[in-house]
């Protein structure tokens, strides 16, 4: 199994490109995260989706879009990129447990990361 | 919303007993991860709390009082390869199921 697969692992942007860090899972979760994480300070959830179809909002939203239109594939998307968006990116994944949403222990599985510098 | 608190770092000797606190603040919990990453990896699941009590794997074990809202990550005779970034993270019923990490404590093994 390849688990949690993010693409690229590094990328240099100049301020107002775009681009898509992609990920895809192959253990048929239902939860995916995308999360950011710079130096020192934790990890910050960007976007989620419970399944396919539905996405919402994590606590760092603002310059990102997400779509997740296969249960495998959750992009995540810098549209006009900027200085502040400089950070390791990590895509996650869960199952869905016995219990509904709100239960159970749902354990995050990591992709290995995606390095983004903008310049 | 939640606060999550935790130390920003830790030194310990090889060997050595170490325990890592985590306080957090939160309106409808529904557990407590801890994960370890080392530098330059992804975060790899440690342990789990959803009851009070304590949890134990091998080296590692994990305690959670939710009247307190307090947790702890004990290692036990630590070894070189236990230096990493320990993160505690709480998952609220309130916030979506939504998984939200504290800063991470970064944990600093000397021989």
């Amino acid at each position: 199994n390849a688990g949690v697969t993010q693409t690229p692992k590094f990328r240099i942007l100049k301020i107002g490109q775009s681009m898509t860090l992609q990920c895809t899972q192959d253990m048929n979760h239902n939860y995916m995260y995308w999360y950011r994480q710079d130096p020192g300070m934790g990890l910050k959830l960007i976007y989620y989706s419970v399944g396919a179809g539905i996405t919402d909002k994590g606590e760092v939203p603002n310059g990102y879009n997400v779509s997740r239109s296969t249960t495998e594939d959750f992009p995540l998307r810098l549209e006009l990129a900027a200085p502040s968006q400089t950070s390791v990116y990590f895509c996650a994944s869960s199952k869905k447990t016995s219990g509904g949403v709100h239960s159970g222990a749902n354990v995050l599985t990591f992709g290995a990361g995606s390095r983004l510098t903008v310049l | 919303g939640q606060n999550i608190d935790q130390p920003t770092e830790m030194t310990a000797t090889e060997g050595a007993i170490v325990q890592i606190n985590c306080t957090y603040q939160t309106s409808g919990f529904n557990g407590l991860f801890w994960y370890q990453q080392h530098a330059g990896e992804a975060p790899t699941f440690l342990s789990y709390n959803v009851l009070d009590g304590l949890e134990e794997k091998g080296r590692f074990s994990s305690f959670l009082s939710r009247s307190k809202g307090y947790s702890y990550l004990l290692l036990k005779e630590l070894q070189m390869k236990d230096s990493a970034s320990y993160l505690c993270a709480v998952r609220d019923r309130n916030q979506g199921g939504k998984l939200i990490f504290g800063q991470g404590t970064e944990l600093s093994v000397k021989p």
